[in-house]
């Protein structure tokens, strides 16, 4: 089956800094490819996606990067702000509904 | 437009007791997701549903565990008899049409369950 990994499992950065996560899969059916954002006490929540015909994707601060040859997606968020501390994953959809979920990476931005 | 519903929020209870985590999808969405998530194991797929009928099982972990959904607005986890190794937190999660958003999960607040 699908296998996500991701790195790095915990993140430091300074305010305004950007952070950048990344992420590789295995299976090379899979087309769909979201990022959620947990916070302490709450589900996770969907912050941006990408589909297999598309190479980048911005919204704001953020944005996703796809290259299917090599099998990786990443995040990155520009100009860090302290609400950005979370814990973020990626995930992988190998056929139709079911996610793949990294280990998550915990981000921390220091004001 | 209220997200997805879960109840009970917390749990505690007792080895060998029968516990009923409940999900409310979103309404008009026809895909439903339980979820658990622990330190050990990250985020698992236990089962899901799509137009109330179950799709995949294959990742309940024990006959212990037991899933429903007699309509489109409700669905429960039951765990009979728990044990504390099923600590952990229980997502419910639904996602939408076919379509633009078909493949968009969104998830519930959780349940955090403890066995003693």
């Amino acid at each position: 089956g699908e296998n996500v990994e991701q790195h790095p499992s915990t993140l430091s950065v300074q305010e305004g800094d950007s952070a950048v996560i990344k992420c590789t899969y295995s299976d090379s059916a899979s087309n769909y490819f979201p990022w959620y954002k947990q916070e302490l006490g709450k589900g996770p929540q969907l912050i941006i996606d990408i589909r297999s015909n598309v190479g980048e994707k911005k919204d704001q601060r953020i944005a996703v990067t796809l290259n299917k040859t090599a099998k990786h997606f990443s995040l990155h968020i520009t100009e860090t702000q302290p609400e950005d501390s979370a814990v973020y994953f990626c995930a992988a959809s190998p056929r139709w509904a079911k996610l793949q979920f990294g280990a998550g990476t915990q981000v921390v931005v220091t004001p | 437009d209220a997200g997805v519903i879960q109840s009970p929020r917390h749990e505690v209870t007792e080895m060998g007791q029968e516990v009923t985590l409940r999900c409310k999808p979103i309404s008009g969405h026809n895909s439903l997701f339980w979820y658990r998530q622990t330190m050990m194991r990250g985020l698992e797929l236990l089962i899901y549903f799509n137009n109330n009928v179950p799709i995949d099982d294959s990742g309940m972990p024990e006959d212990r565990f037991s899933a429903k959904m007699p309509n489109a607005s409700f669905s429960t986890l039951k765990i009979q008899p728990s044990e504390p190794r099923d600590s952990a937190v229980y997502f419910c999660a639904s996602s939408g049409l076919a379509g633009v958003n078909f493949y968009e999960q969104y998830f519930g607040p959780g349940t955090r369950l403890t066995v003693t």
